[in-house]
């Protein structure tokens, strides 16, 4: 099955900064690779799909880039909700897989 | 709007079965699959298996194949996952996910999960 490996395991910054999460994949994905976020409590959220393409409702500070085994979440600019863990996806094989998580926590 | 209501939290003893159901609305049930997604305490996300909301096609990980069964009913438009031989590293909260297309689906909407216990 492909592994998801997302560095780092914990981000910590303060809102306003920027945010780069990373998410690398042991073997190509193509574009089809996901990103989700999950706030304590609650269930994951779609962000990203296809890679780049922000899911309904999602602000354009959320943005998603990279193909085949290197890819990219960037939030421009922190809000305080978006202080979450965040998790990326592999739809291009079965089974689907999810990488460990980033959690991005406030400094 | 489309929504999924999952059933309430369980405690079960190791060796008993779990069914959760997922019922969705706002949409169209046999339009789109579903896939149950599980978190271990403290842990990440693990995939189970997807199931057609238009045929009841499975496909199921490797990992819980002969161990789970997932179904429709087409009628109440909800969904359910029976978990079997139920051990204590079975305690989670179980998700189920509206999959936009076929078992290799983008989940764009989530249920708000069930918290299953297994404890002696």
């Amino acid at each position: 099955e492909i592994v998801l490996t997302q560095s780092p395991a914990t981000l910590s910054l303060s809102p306003g900064e920027r945010a780069t999460l990373s998410c690398r994949a042991s073997q190509s994905v193509s574009s089809y690779l996901v990103w989700y976020q999950q706030k304590p409590g609650q269930a994951p959220r779609l962000l990203i799909y296809g890679a780049s393409n922000r899911a309904t409702g999602i602000p354009a500070r959320f943005s998603g880039s990279g193909s085949g085994t290197d890819f990219t979440l960037t939030i421009s600019s922190l809000e305080p909700e978006d202080f979450a863990v965040y998790y990326c996806q592999q739809r291009s094989d079965w089974p689907l897989t999810f990488g460990g998580g980033t959690k991005v926590e406030i400094k | 709007q489309v929504q999924l209501v999952q059933s309430g939290a369980e405690v079960k003893k190791p060796g008993a079965s779990m069914k959760v159901s997922c019922k969705a609305s706002g949409y169209s049930f046999t339009s789109y699959g579903f896939g149950w997604v599980r978190q271990a305490p403290g842990q990440g996300l693990e995939w189970m298996g997807w199931i057609s909301g238009y045929n009841g096609k499975t496909k199921y990980t490797q990992n819980f194949q002969g161990r789970v069964t997932m179904t429709t009913d087409i009628s109440t438009s909800t969904v359910y996952m029976e978990l079997r031989s139920l051990r204590s590293d079975d305690t989670a909260v179980y998700y189920c996910a509206r999959a936009r297309s076929g078992e290799l689906s983008v989940l764009d909407h989530w249920g708000q999960g069930t918290l299953v216990t297994v404890s002696s």
